[in-house]
């Protein structure tokens, strides 16, 4: 099975500052590798994902995200974040075949301050 | 409508009721997920169902019931819950096998559950 590991569950980080928010996982196959964003009672909506290709992937909202195979990282990144930012943010993993499950990380709570 | 539906979105219901959650997924998918998620907890797979047959069971206790009457229908019935069930349940759809491998999971909005 895979893992996947947020290393930080909050970040607080003030209104226009960049931000990056941590995830590594553990798979010995290839995986397809995603972003969500939750809002408060809302459920969980897709930013961005990897398959294959450009390492950097780009979201909504202005994300990004660096897929690094050596370190099994995928880091996400907003150069300048706004208050409406804040929201809980999942790593997942899904490996690249039939019937791969999708597996979350713990979640990290990005606060955006005035 | 477009996407997963959850309703209702807010629930309160007493420890000796009996009560539905329901999902409806309108992407044509074949696989169809109950997720339980509690303030400071990571998010807890419940059931999964695949080609409308239960998958998988997390330990669930049993006072939590899933149904799936079609792939685009998924209910959870629930009856003589406690307290600590109080929590965000949600539904989430995708798609098995494939190209659809590439694509993540769909969530629905949610049902608030507050159980008293």
């Amino acid at each position: 099975a895979q893992s996947v590991t947020q290393l930080d569950s909050q970040v607080p980080v003030f209104e226009e500052a960049p931000v990056e928010l941590r995830c590594n996982y553990s798979s010995s196959v290839s995986v397809y590798l995603f972003w969500y964003v939750q809002y408060p009672n809302q459920g969980l909506q897709l930013l961005l994902k990897y398959l294959s290709g450009s390492t950097l992937v780009k979201g909504i909202n202005g994300f990004e995200a660096e897929f690094n195979k050596s370190q099994t990282s995928f880091h996400l990144r907003k150069p300048s974040v706004h208050i409406s930012d804040t929201a809980e943010y999942f790593c997942a993993v899904r490996r690249g075949s039939t019937l791969g499950r999708l597996y979350f990380g713990r979640g990290t709570q990005l606060t955006v301050w005035p | 409508e477009t996407g997963v539906t959850q309703t209702p979105r807010h629930l309160v219901m007493g420890m000796t009721n009996k009560k539905s959650l329901k999902c409806e997924q309108h992407l044509g998918h074949n696989a169809m997920y109950w997720y339980k998620q509690s303030a400071k907890k990571p998010l807890e797979l419940m059931f999964v169902y695949s080609l409308e047959e239960r998958v998988e069971n997390n330990s669930v206790p049993s006072r939590f019931s899933p149904e799936c009457p079609n792939s685009s229908h998924l209910f959870l019935h629930l009856h003589t819950l406690q307290p600590e069930d109080s929590a965000l349940y949600l539904c989430a759809s995708s798609q098995d096998g494939g190209t659809g491998v590439q694509d993540g999971y769909t969530f629905g909005s949610g049902t608030r559950l507050t159980v008293v």
